[in-house]
């Protein structure tokens, strides 16, 4: 059964902390997704990696970075973090063979409150 | 702005009725694909629809895709508890990526 994995289902942090998130998948997929989820406004891609080392902005990415040393692995960073981005923050991985790649696969999520 | 306009936000029905949830773009996309979303869980995908025109049927869930490829519905027959949840529609852009839609929160009641 394929999986992707996030490192915590909730998080506190306070104003200023630097957050990492991790995410884990064990499907082989090239592509991965940081997503943020928040109430009216669906799924927003923060940044997106479709290789080891290699990553894109997505549509909003300030405040975030990314790291992607192994291939299964994507790390989604919060330099400083403000009450701003206090969110459902989703994990997605997707494969780059035909159809196929824009089927993605999400972990649970991780809940992030920033006081 | 979203490029995905899922209608209606909200939706409570009984047990046994049917509903149906609309998915409006002024884009043209290769394809769409339906997720549903339980509390506390990521995304699970439903079905991709590829042709416009095409109708997928999954056991009472029936979807189609519009002929122009710019929109979407959800069908579901003779709903029940366990198809509570948050629906979303994602259109395939360029480079792998997903536009998705607000989501249809839908709550059926026993």
């Amino acid at each position: 059964d394929v999986k992707v994995t996030q490192s915590s289902r909730y998080l506190v942090k306070r104003t200023g902390e630097k957050v990492f998130l991790e995410c884990v998948q064990d499907m082989d997929h090239e592509n991965m997704f940081w997503y943020r989820q928040d109430p009216g406004l669906g799924l927003r891609l923060i940044y997106f990696s479709y290789d080891v080392k290699m990553k894109e902005k997505g549509d909003i990415p300030e405040g975030y970075s990314v790291s992607r040393e192994k291939k299964e692995r994507f790390s989604l960073i919060l330099e400083s973090a403000s009450t701003n981005q206090t969110s459902m923050y989703l994990c997605a991985s997707s494969s780059q063979t035909g159809l196929d790649s824009y089927e993605q696969y999400f972990g649970p999520g991780t809940r992030l409150t920033v006081t | 702005t979203q490029l995905l306009e899922q209608s209606p936000q909200f939706l409570s029905i009984q047990e046994g009725e049917n509903l149906t949830v609309y998915c409006n773009s002024s884009s043209v996309f290769s394809s769409l694909q339906w997720y549903r979303q339980e509390p506390g869980e990521g995304p699970v995908l439903l079905v991709t629809v590829v042709t416009g025109g095409e109708v997928k049927k999954l056991k009472r869930l029936t979807f189609q895709f519009g002929d122009a490829r710019k929109d979407s519905s959800l069908h579901i027959t003779a709903a029940q508890p366990g198809d509570t949840g948050l629906y979303l529609c994602a259109g395939a852009r360029s480079d792998y990526k997903l536009s998705f839609g607000a989501g249809t929160t839908v709550t059926v009641r026993a």
